[in-house]
């Protein structure tokens, strides 16, 4: 079983829709969580983190169940440019934050 | 934000060759560098941790003697890929983590990626 599992996807949604997306982790020693973007072949990018008590960025939520060990992120308002892979994140702290990423999931917003 | 840059951004070598890779953290000093691989359509994979002056520590699976790393400075680590073959072809990032204590220390600041084509 993958550390961390996502939906892959694709999630075709036109231009102001609302879109969810889960994610599920297997090592309950994780001790904390990000969702990342990445766009076709190109590096990473930190979304934001991922905090029990939810949290939200602009048109971003972010929601972490640890009894669940379940997390999820709410796109509102989807854009054009919102296109892209989400990548949730688990992090093992042990001196260094050691990062293990879901497959992702891939968001393709149309007009 | 931290900028950690990559070189080369791109290469396509002959099967046997070797390929280094540069990993370098440009406005800040990085205890920590990590070097991942990512196929097509999958998740990253962390394939080593290198702390500077230190031995790279290797995730399960992946040959120590086929992936050098070499993690010379708080601002540079090399990844070299030796007698590469075209199984090897994917995309290799590193990302550069912060000094302990330092304002970056929890975070991973990802390089642009090197694209590797072994042919």
């Amino acid at each position: 079983r993958k550390e961390v599992e996502q939906d892959p996807g694709p999630f075709n949604v036109p231009e102001g829709a609302t879109v969810a997306f889960n994610c599920t982790y297997s090592n309950s020693a994780s001790q904390s969580f990000f969702w990342y973007r990445q766009d076709c072949r190109k590096e990473p990018k930190l979304l934001m983190s991922v905090y029990s008590s939810g949290n939200e960025d602009g048109r971003f939520t972010a929601q972490l169940n640890r009894a669940s060990q379940y997390i999820s992120l709410l796109i509102r308002d989807s854009k054009l440019s919102d296109s892209a892979t989400y990548l949730c994140v688990g992090s093992f702290s042990g001196g260094y934050n050691k990062l293990i990423f879901g497959a992702g999931t891939r968001l393709a917003v149309h007009p | 934000g931290a900028v950690v840059s990559q070189h080369p951004s791109w290469v396509i070598c002959k099967s046997g060759t070797s390929v280094k890779i540069e990993c370098r953290s440009l406005d800040f000093q990085a205890t920590t560098m990590f070097w991942y691989r990512q196929f097509p359509k999958q998740s990253l994979m962390l394939m080593a941790t290198s702390n500077e002056g230190s031995k790279a520590t290797y995730e399960q699976g992946v040959e120590k003697d086929k992936f050098l790393i070499n993690h010379a400075s708080l601002t540079l680590s090399t990844l070299t890929v030796t007698s590469a073959h075209p199984e090897d072809s994917s995309f290799y990032i590193c990302s550069a983590q912060g000094l302990a204590g330092g304002p970056r220390q929890e975070t991973q600041y990802f390089g642009p990626g090197t694209r590797l084509l072994v042919l």
